[in-house]
C-alpha cells in the first residue's frame, strides 16, 4: 500500500537558516509526488510537485524538492528561511488511476522559526 | 487564480443535529472535488472523492449514510454530516481538480465542526 514518511514532527530554525523537511514514500509505480504547505486560516497551497524529468524542481517561496528514487525520498529544501515560512508542511503521494487522482499525505511536519 | 472557498469556517452544533459544509470552486469548473478529514496535529484523511453529476466515491471505513456529499455543478459541492455526535468533531477540509489542470487539486480553508 502507498505511504507517505515525514519523520520529523517539529523542527525549528533560525530566520536565516538553510532547512531540509523530510519525506520518504512507499509505492509500486512511478510516483507523482506533492509539496503543500498549510497556514493557519489558510487552505493548503502547493509549493511544488515531480511528476518525471528532472528529479531538482524548484517551487514558489524559493523552495526547492529534490526526488531521488533510490532513496524513495523527496526532500523539501530552502536555503534561507524566513519567519514568514513557519507553518506546518506536509508531504503528499498520488495514487490511483491517472496517477494524480488521489493524495496521500503525511503526517506533516511543523515548521518554527526563530527571530 | 485557482480559488476553492468553503462555508462555514466554523460551526457548532448540538448533538443529533444534521450540518451542511459548502466548498466552492470560484475561478475554475471543478470536474472533481475530494473531502477531507483533518483530526489535530494529525494528517489529511480523504473521505471521499466526487465528480460532478455522478455519485460519491467513499474511502474505506467512511460511512456514506452519515457523510452525504453532493456535487451537483461544476462549482459546487457539500458534505453533510447527518446526525453528529461529538466524535464527528473535525477539521474538514476540501479540495477541487478542474478539467484543464488535471494533475493538482486546489485545497479550501477548511470548516472547523464542534459537535456539543
Amino acid at each position: 500500500a502507498q505511504s507517505v514518511t515525514q519523520p520529523d514532527i517539529h523542527i525549528t530554525v533560525s530566520e536565516g537558516a538553510s532547512l531540509e523537511l523530510r519525506c520518504n514514500y512507499s509505492y509500486g509505480a512511478t510516483p507523482y509526488l506533492f509539496w503543500y504547505v498549510q497556514s493557519p486560516g489558510q487552505g493548503l497551497q502547493l509549493l511544488l510537485k515531480y511528476f518525471s524529468g528532472d528529479t531538482l524542481v524548484q517551487g514558489i517561496k524559493g523552495f526547492e524538492a529534490e526526488f531521488k528514487r533510490s532513496q524513495s525520498s523527496f526532500n523539501l529544501r530552502k536555503p534561507s528561511v524566513h519567519w514568514s515560512d513557519a507553518a506546518e508542511y506536509f508531504c503528499a503521494v498520488a495514487r490511483g488511476s491517472g496517477g494524480y487522482n488521489k493524495l496521500i499525505f503525511g503526517a506533516g511536519t511543523r515548521l518554527a522559526v526563530h527571530p | 487564480g485557482a480559488v476553492v472557498s468553503q462555508h462555514p469556517s466554523r460551526v457548532i452544533c448540538k448533538s443529533g443535529t444534521s450540518v451542511k459544509i459548502e466548498c466552492r470552486s470560484l475561478d475554475f469548473q471543478a470536474t472533481t472535488m475530494f473531502w477531507y478529514r483533518q483530526f489535530p496535529k494529525q494528517s489529511l484523511m480523504l473521505m471521499a472523492t466526487s465528480n460532478e453529476g455522478s455519485k460519491a466515491t467513499y474511502e474505506q471505513g467512511v460511512e456514506k449514510d452519515k457523510f452525504l456529499i453532493n456535487h451537483a455543478s461544476l462549482t459546487l459541492s457539500t458534505l453533510t454530516v447527518t446526525s453528529a455526535h461529538p466524535e464527528d468533531s473535525s477539521f474538514y477540509i476540501c479540495s477541487a481538480r478542474g478539467s484543464e489542470s488535471t494533475d493538482t487539486q486546489y485545497f479550501g480553508p477548511g470548516t472547523r465542526l464542534t459537535v456539543l
